[in-house]
């Protein structure tokens, strides 16, 4: 029942180094997805969104990409920060529908 | 450039009693999203609304929840006769189109307790 899949609850990574965040979906019609970022106490905050057409979106420090065909996207965060820490949120949508999937999150931790 | 609003930004309610968050949308958004977060989970939908009409509430209890986005006003999400589960982050979104090819924002959501 769950369309968008975060299969790691957590990451650790060295200050300066590459995040790598990982989705997978498996809805076909989906064809628009989004990163949230999630501070605790707090509400997600949008990061950064790809439409199905495009392979790759890049918004400064963040990178989105898409891979149709393995119905998988990843956050690229290079270089990582600590104000980086968080819990990601993967979403997607379909052009027609009513909602936005999310996933279950990642909680980032970024070392300094 | 106020974004989403939501209040109260916590609440607590006793079993049996009634709750009430309210949601303005960002300024110009007509599309507005109710979502659930319980602990150690993702974020659930619970319904969409466009001004004056429920367009989508397929994730919404059938029974003592109920969703409403006025003409003049801010959207209201109603929660009756509360019980230890509905505790829980509630979160409000709003988007300029409708869900599908567009960004939503987030408020800071209603921490709802029920004791």
């Amino acid at each position: 029942d769950q369309q968008v899949k975060q299969n790691s609850p957590s990451l650790s990574v060295q200050e300066g180094r590459i995040s790598i965040l990982n989705c997978d979906y498996t809805n076909s019609m989906f064809d628009y997805f989004l990163w949230y970022k999630k501070y605790p106490a707090e509400g997600p905050t949008f990061l950064i969104s790809i439409s199905s057409i495009k392979d790759k979106n890049e918004d400064g420090r963040f990178t989105v990409f898409l891979n149709k065909s393995a119905k998988h996207l990843s956050l690229h965060i290079v270089p990582s920060q600590p104000g980086d820490s968080a819990v990601y949120f993967c979403a997607a949508s379909e052009n027609t529908g009513n909602q936005f999937y999310f996933g279950t999150g990642t909680s980032l931790t970024v070392i300094p | 450039n106020a974004g989403v609003m939501q209040n109260p930004r916590h609440l607590v309610r006793r079993r049996g009693q009634e709750a009430r968050l309210r949601c303005s949308p960002m300024k110009g958004h007509s599309h507005v999203y109710w979502y659930r977060q319980l602990p150690e989970e993702g974020l659930k939908f619970m319904v969409y609304l466009q001004k004056e009409n429920i367009i989508d509430e397929s994730g919404m209890p059938k029974e003592r929840f109920s969703a409403e986005f006025p003409k003049e006003g801010p959207s209201i999400l109603r929660i009756q006769q509360v019980v230890r589960g509905d505790s829980a982050a509630y979160f409000c979104a709003s988007s300029l189109l409708p869900g599908g090819s567009t960004e939503a924002f987030f408020g800071q959501g209603t921490r709802l307790t029920v004791v």
